[in-house]
């Protein structure tokens, strides 16, 4: 159990398209996903917090007009990269908190695979 | 403020042997703790956590980490190590004050390799 899929794995585009990543949880809801940034040989940068049916809280520094987030239903987070720039290349990791009852912050965060982005 | 330390870069040790993967922490209140691995090009898998009860927590592949309260500390350990357990580790932290929405803190990772 506790599966979360990323689409796609891999994606190179042209500077300035824009690119969408979706994460999923296959076999449970979550009511919040999470998107990180991760650098070559570096740890996860948390970008931003995503609740179903409301707007994403970012972290600082993140540009929201640049980061698009959605949480459309409980299974689903979309990330979208607007105008990507090569410096926008990475490895962006989503997760998602499986809800055990308890205090959310004792709930464990599932990841998905990754999607690595190029921007040429 | 909220914070996980790695210590080590890379931990290298022999196939068989036991290892272990430091990580300290600091956090106001009550810590929850993590251990995740990474492959290569990969999410981050799951192998355990702490939130209360027995100090010693077991996980998954036979890892298990031990909190140590006192020392701020919750290391992770294998009795007998395997080639395939060469991975990245990360050590996180959670607590009701490291924000909203259960909001992970990680560590900078640790780099394990096993040498046959």
């Amino acid at each position: 159990g506790a599966v979360v899929s990323q689409h796609p794995s891999r994606v190179i585009c042209k500077s300035g398209t824009s690119v969408k990543i979706e994460c999923r949880s296959l076999d449970f809801q979550a009511t919040t996903m999470f998107w990180y940034r991760q650098f070559p040989k570096q740890s996860l940068m948390l970008m931003a917090t995503s609740n179903e049916g409301s707007k994403a809280t970012y972290e600082q520094g993140v540009e929201k007009d640049k980061f698009l987030i959605n949480h459309a239903s409980l299974t689903l987070s979309t990330l979208t990269v607007t105008s990507a720039h090569p410096e926008d290349s990475s490895f962006y990791i989503c997760s998602a908190r499986a809800a055990s009852g308890g205090l959310p912050s004792t709930d464990t965060q599932y990841f998905g695979p990754g999607t690595r982005l190029t921007v040429l | 403020a909220q914070s996980v330390a790695q210590p080590e870069d890379q931990v290298n040790v022999a196939e068989g042997n036991p290892l272990t993967v430091k990580c300290t922490y600091s956090v106001s209140g009550n810590p929850y703790l993590f251990w995740y691995v990474q492959y290569p090009n990969r999410g981050l898998q799951f192998l355990l956590k702490y939130i209360t009860g027995d100090n010693l927590v077991k996980g998954s592949y036979g890892f298990e980490a031990e909190f140590n309260k006192s020392q701020t500390s919750f290391h992770l350990k294998k009795p007998s190590a395997l080639v395939s357990d060469s991975a990245l580790y990360f050590c996180a932290v959670s607590s009701l004050f490291s924000g909203g929405y259960n909001k992970l803190i990680f560590g900078a990772g640790t780099r394990l390799a096993v040498h046959p």
